[in-house]
């Protein structure tokens, strides 16, 4: 059974550039949550995907964007890259909204990202 | 909003004793879930133990269980018999069941199993 799994592991970028960092959910998951983890700090909520659609979002700038494909797989996109932009970025998928666990989300390795 | 607070930025335990990390949270919601991951050097969010505030019997997995504090709004994980792999960051999380996505992290408490 596989876990949900990122890409890629690790990422350098300069400042004002963009990025996009891209995400697999578990088997038989059909929804994806992205996290922004900075060093020393719990995950902070980014949005949450479903159908193709953002359904949540935290406080985070228009910067951050992303996206849905039909196969539940996600990316997320970060433009015009700020020096604070450093940080772990975690996806998490959950189970369909009829599932018993839709509450439970399971998460990536993570892609480091590094702004210089 | 809803606040999750870990008291103890670092704990230490010894091989094969018990020990147990705090969590409380703030809410105005009546139903909700909780959690604890455990966050290795590998970085995996690694889910431990799962609450529903609705049950009143604390949730178990093998050597690790909870003390819920409904009431007290306190989430504290015990892990018996500690091991050396269980050294890691561990987080408490809060969701509210009408929240669709959003968890809500502590801080963090960097367990330390000494041998």
């Amino acid at each position: 059974d596989a876990g949900v799994t990122q890409s890629p592991t690790h990422l350098i970028k300069t400042r004002g550039q963009q990025v996009t960092l891209r995400c697999s959910p578990k088997s038989g998951h059909d929804t994806v949550s992205w996290y922004q983890q900075a060093l020393g700090q719990g995950p902070q909520f980014i949005f949450q995907y479903y159908e193709e659609e953002e359904r949540q979002r935290g406080n985070f700038p228009d910067r951050f964007s992303g996206h849905q494909f039909p196969n539940y797989s996600s990316e997320l996109n970060v433009n015009a890259l700020l020096l604070g932009d450093s940080a772990l970025y975690l996806c998490a998928s959950s189970s369909p909204v009829h599932a018993r666990s839709t509450d439970t989300q399971y998460f990536g390795p993570g892609t480091r990202l590094t702004v210089l | 909003a809803q606040t999750v607070t870990q008291s103890q930025p670092e704990m230490s335990v010894q091989e094969a004793e018990t020990v147990t990390l705090s969590c409380t949270y703030d809410t105005s919601e009546s139903d909700y879930y909780l959690f604890w991951y455990k966050q290795p050097p590998s970085r995996q969010m690694i889910l431990v133990i799962r609450q529903e505030a609705y049950k009143q019997q604390n949730a178990t997995e093998n050597r690790f269980s909870v003390n819920f504090q409904k009431a007290a709004k306190s989430f504290s994980l015990k892990i018996s018999d500690s091991q050396l792999g269980d050294a890691a960051m561990y987080f408490c999380a809060y969701k509210g069941r009408g929240s669709q996505g959003n968890l809500i992290f502590g801080k963090g408490t960097k367990l330390s199993v000494k041998p």
